[in-house]
């Protein structure tokens, strides 16, 4: 089955600058990442997704990239602020509305 | 996307009950999913949930422990059986929204003493 692997565990970056998330999968079928941040005490919500027919997509401060040949898909956050602060989980699955599997989440504090 | 209510929102129980965690949305949803999030983790498939038809359930997951029910497409129940201090998590319930993404539902965080 499908493994998803995310690095860095904890991240912590000065408010303005940029933040990145990487994350691995396994499964070659997996076509659709999103990615969701979860505040403390909240439900995960969802951020941004990208599907594999493509390579990026923005939505203001957050990016995501997907390359496909070598299994990976990165967050980049950018002008960080302080609202940032919480945890990112990224997800793959390999089909819609199917279940996802997730990382194990990175920490994100934006220190003002 | 749409609007998922889950009930309740937190409980604290003794060991060896069972509890019951309703999930409710507002619109008709063909898939629906029941997570789990122990301490600082990461959220873990229970099992998919389809109206009409038996749940799914991932390896590390069955029925007797976390019998699920879907009796229409907006409506689910997890229960939580014959429960242990591992048992305590939040359970979150997610729906699939058009084609690819999913929501989750506020949670419910339990505590078993």
């Amino acid at each position: 089955g499908e493994n998803v692997e995310q690095h860095p565990s904890t991240l912590s970056v000065q408010e303005g600058d940029s933040a990145v998330i990487k994350c691995t999968y396994s499964d070659s079928a997996s076509n659709y990442f999103p990615w969701y941040k979860q505040e403390l005490g909240k439900r995960p919500q969802l951020i941004i997704d990208i599907r594999s027919n493509v390579g990026e997509k923005k939505d203001q401060r957050i990016a995501v990239t997907l390359n496909k040949t070598a299994k990976h898909f990165s967050l980049h956050i950018t002008e960080t602020q302080p609202e940032d602060s919480a945890v990112y989980f990224c997800a793959a699955s390999n089909s819609g509305n199917t279940p996802l599997v997730f990382g194990k989440g990175t920490r994100l504090s934006v220190i003002a | 996307s749409a609007v998922i209510s889950q009930k309740p929102s937190r409980d604290i129980c003794q060991r060896g009950t069972s509890l019951t965690i309703q999930c409710q949305v507002d619109s008709q949803v063909t898939m629906m999913f029941w997570y789990r999030q122990q301490p600082g983790q990461s959220l873990t498939l229970i099992a998919t949930a389809n109206q009409g038809s038996e749940a799914t359930y991932e390896s590390g997951f069955v029925i007797d422990k976390f019998p699920i029910s879907r009796p229409n497409l907006t409506f689910s129940t997890l229960t939580v059986s014959n429960m242990s201090p591992e048992d305590s998590s939040i359970y979150l319930c997610s729906v699939g929204a058009g084609a690819y993404e999913q929501y989750f539902g506020p949670g419910t965080r339990l505590t078993v003493t």
